[in-house]
């Protein structure tokens, strides 16, 4: 039974560019969520995909964008990229009808410079 | 929406003795807690969870106690060992409307030989 899984684990960008992070879910979830952990901080929510939808979404600008796939795999998209987006991204995978039940990725580590 | 406060950010304990971490929270509404543990580098990994239907649940050497008119719950590890070191964190949501989960900021905790 496969976990979930993120892509790539580490990744080095400079101010100004995009990125995209890719999320596979555990098998037989259909549900993902984003959450931003800068260093020393609690997981923050920065969107949910259900359907090839966003559900829901926090606190995060425009520049954060998503997609999902019909095989419920996900992307994250940070466009304009900021010092302060430096963080590690995690991806929360889970089953609609019991969403509050999730379960993380490794993460994506994201250093801006 | 929703707050969670955690305390205490760092905690010491001997190898064998208690250790107790507590959290509140601001939303009446909110009705499901989880909690996660992350070690260093690792992903945040769901140990044990409680809904407000219930006021104690235990799983092994790990019990969660909820006081929903005090709105606070809280993580109590007995028999501590060594692989209990990590960092803790609480989380809370409310199932009816939402799907974000919002954390705490985290519990050190230490278990010394």
């Amino acid at each position: 039974d496969a976990g979930v899984t993120q892509s790539p684990t580490h990744l080095i960008k400079t101010r100004g560019q995009q990125v995209t992070l890719r999320c596979s879910p555990k098998s037989g979830h259909d549900t993902v969520s984003w959450y931003q952990q800068a260093l020393g901080q609690g997981p923050q929510f920065i969107f949910q995909y259900y359907e090839e939808e966003e559900r829901q979404r926090g606190n995060f600008p425009d520049r954060f964008s998503g997609h999902q796939f019909p095989n419920y795999s996900s992307e994250l998209n940070v466009n304009a990229l900021l010092l302060g987006d430096s963080a590690l991204y995690l991806c929360a995978s889970s089953l609609f009808r019991y969403q509050e039940t999730q379960y993380f990725g490794p993460g994506t580590r994201l250093l801006v410079l | 929406g929703e707050n969670v406060e955690q305390h205490p950010s760092t905690l010491s304990v001997q190898e064998g003795d208690s250790a107790v971490i507590k959290c509140t929270y601001s939303d009446s509404a909110s009705n499901y807690f989880p909690w996660y543990k992350q070690e260093l580098g690792k992903r945040p990994q769901l140990i044990i969870d409680i809904r407000s239907n219930v006021g104690e649940k235990k799983d092994q050497r790990i019990a969660v106690t909820l006081n929903k008119t005090a709105k606070h719950f809280s993580l109590h590890i007995t028999e501590t060992q060594p692989e209990d070191s990590a960092v803790y964190f609480c989380a809370a949501l409310n199932t009816g409307t939402a799907s974000k989960l919002t954390f705490g900021t985290g519990t050190r905790l230490q278990v010394t030989l």
